[in-house]
C-alpha cells in the first residue's frame, strides 16, 4: 500500500514564525503536491513538484515555498507564518504521467496549522 | 469561474437508500478525467472513483457508480444502500493539464457533506 506520511498533525505556530511541513510517500512517485483545505472552499493546489528538484505553482502560491531535494519528501515552507495561513494542509503524491493520467493521488493524514 | 461545481453543500439519505452527489465541471479539453474523493471525520482522503472522458461507459467500483453525462458536463457521483460509514465529505475533482503543460494537477469542488441517517 502506498504511504504518505506527514511529520505533524497539529501544530501551533507564532505569526512571522518560519515553518516547515514535511511530506514522505514510500512509492518512488514521480509527483507530489501541497493542498491547502478550507471549509466551504475544498482543497486549493498550492505547489506541485514532478520531479527531484522541479516544481510548478499551483493556484495559490503566494506565501508558500517548497523544496524537493530527494524523490520520496516535499516540504512545504511559510517563510512568514501569517494568521490567514492557518488551515489544514495537505500532501499528495502520483505515479508520473509514464503511470496514466488516469491515477489517482494519494494523500496524506494532514497537517492542522494554528499561526496565532 | 469555478471548474468544479458542487451545488449541494450538505445532503441526507436513510440508511439503505440510493443518493446521487451531483458535480459539474467546466472544460474545453477534449482529453481530461474526473475523480471522486471521500473525507472522513478523520480527515484523510479516500480515493472512489475514476471516469475518463472517452470512456464510454460509466465507471463503477462496487457500491459507487459515476453517472457522466457529457455533454452536460456533469459527473454524479451514486451511492447504492447507504450505510453509515458513508457519513463524510465528498468531493469532485477534475484533472488538468497544470499551467505549465508540464503534468497533470487536480482542481477540486468545494465539496458535499453526506449524512446517513439510521
Amino acid at each position: 500500500d502506498v504511504k504518505v506520511t506527514q511529520s505533524s498533525r497539529y501544530l501551533v505556530k507564532r505569526t512571522g514564525e518560519k515553518v516547515f511541513l514535511e511530506c514522505v510517500q514510500d512509492m518512488d512517485h514521480e509527483n507530489m503536491f501541497w493542498y491547502r483545505q478550507d471549509p466551504g472552499l475544498g482543497l486549493r493546489l498550492i505547489y506541485f513538484s514532478y520531479d527531484v528538484k522541479m516544481k510548478e505553482k499551483g493556484d495559490i502560491p503566494e506565501g508558500y515555498s517548497v523544496s524537493r531535494e530527494k524523490k520520496e519528501r516535499f516540504s512545504l515552507i511559510l517563510e512568514s507564518a501569517s494568521t490567514n495561513q492557518t488551515s489544514m494542509y495537505l500532501c499528495a503524491s502520483r505515479i508520473g504521467l509514464a503511470g496514466g493520467s488516469s491515477y489517482e493521488q494519494y494523500f496524506g493524514p494532514g497537517t492542522r496549522l494554528t499561526v496565532t | 469561474a469555478q471548474k468544479i461545481t458542487q451545488t449541494q453543500p450538505g445532503m441526507f439519505v436513510q440508511e439503505k437508500e440510493a443518493v446521487t452527489l451531483d458535480c459539474t465541471y467546466d472544460t474545453s479539453d477534449q482529453s481530461y478525467g474526473l475523480f471522486w474523493y471521500k473525507q472522513p471525520s478523520s480527515g484523510e482522503m479516500i480515493f472512489l472513483i475514476y471516469q475518463g472522458s472517452y470512456d464510454e461507459q460509466n465507471a463503477t467500483e462496487g457500491r459507487y457508480s459515476l453517472n457522466f453525462q457529457k455533454a452536460r458536463k456533469s459527473a454524479n457521483l451514486v451511492i447504492s444502500a447507504s450505510q453509515l460509514g458513508d457519513s463524510a465529505m465528498y468531493f469532485c475533482a477534475m484533472r488538468e493539464k497544470s499551467s505549465g503543460g508540464s503534468n497533470y494537477k487536480l482542481t477540486f469542488g468545494k465539496g458535499t457533506l453526506l449524512t446517513v441517517n439510521p
